[in-house]
């Protein structure tokens, strides 16, 4: 199984800053599919990220992946005040399907 | 556009079997293009993959339940259930339904399409 760790717990930032999350995988993600979601509280998550560092649908352009192998980064370049959630790597590579547990990023 | 409802019983009592059902619209689950997938998530915590399906029937499961859960598609009613026995306060949480993309019944892409999500608790 791939643990996903992910750091740190909580970033806290103002709006206009830039977030760099951490997702660390125990072995190399098959494929580097690994996927960045988005979640807010009492919503379902939404998918940023896939495939590492391809944005999804509609995601605006201040979001982007990097990395491989075993390590891996979201960037958010400049927080806008929606931004404030929490975040999840998850990877897909190979079974069984595993997700860290999470960066909380709030505002200072 | 493609959406995903949960629906199921939002209290089931312990050593009792949860049953939840998705019921997909605006998409088909006949299609070879997507698996579609069972996800929880405990009040504050993290999310935890719990198995997927294909349009075939072809399941796969998270090791950590495998003994205890199913996953069934029903293509007439355009629907995918989960059934989880001898649940305990452990399974308390919010379970999404969500789809992912597949290429050759093997996931491709993530979960990119989420149901609104619906708790269930365990207790008697």
């Amino acid at each position: 199984e791939v643990v996903l760790t992910q750091s740190p717990g909580t970033l806290s930032l103002s709006p206009g800053e830039r977030a760099t999350l951490s997702c660390r995988a125990s072995q190399s993600v098959s494929s580097n599919y690994l996927a960045w979601y988005q979640q807010k509280p009492g919503q379902a998550p939404r998918v940023l990220i896939h495939g590492a560092s391809s944005r999804a649908t509609g995601i605006p352009d201040r979001f982007s992946g990097s990395g491989s192998g075993t390590d891996f980064t979201l960037t958010i370049s400049r927080l806008e005040p929606e931004d404030f959630a929490v975040y999840y790597c998850q990877q897909y590579g190979s079974s069984p399907l595993t997700f860290g547990g999470g960066t909380k990023v709030d505002i200072k | 556009q493609v959406q995903l409802q949960e629906s199921g019983p939002g209290l089931v009592k312990p050593s009792e079997t949860l049953s939840l059902t998705c019921t997909v619209s605006g998409g088909s689950v006949s299609s070879g293009t997507y698996y579609w997938s069972w996800i929880r998530q405990p009040p504050g915590k993290g999310l935890e993959w719990i198995g997927y399906i294909y349009y075939n029937g072809n399941t796969n499961y998270n090791p950590s339940l495998k003994s205890r859960v199913t996953l069934s598609i029903d293509t007439s009613k355009n629907q995918f259930s989960v059934k989880l026995t001898s649940v305990t306060a452990a399974d308390t949480a919010v379970y999404y339904c969500a789809r992912g993309v597949s290429v050759w019944l093997t996931p491709h892409d993530p979960f990119d399409i989420w149901g609104q999500g619906t708790m269930v608790t365990v207790s008697s």
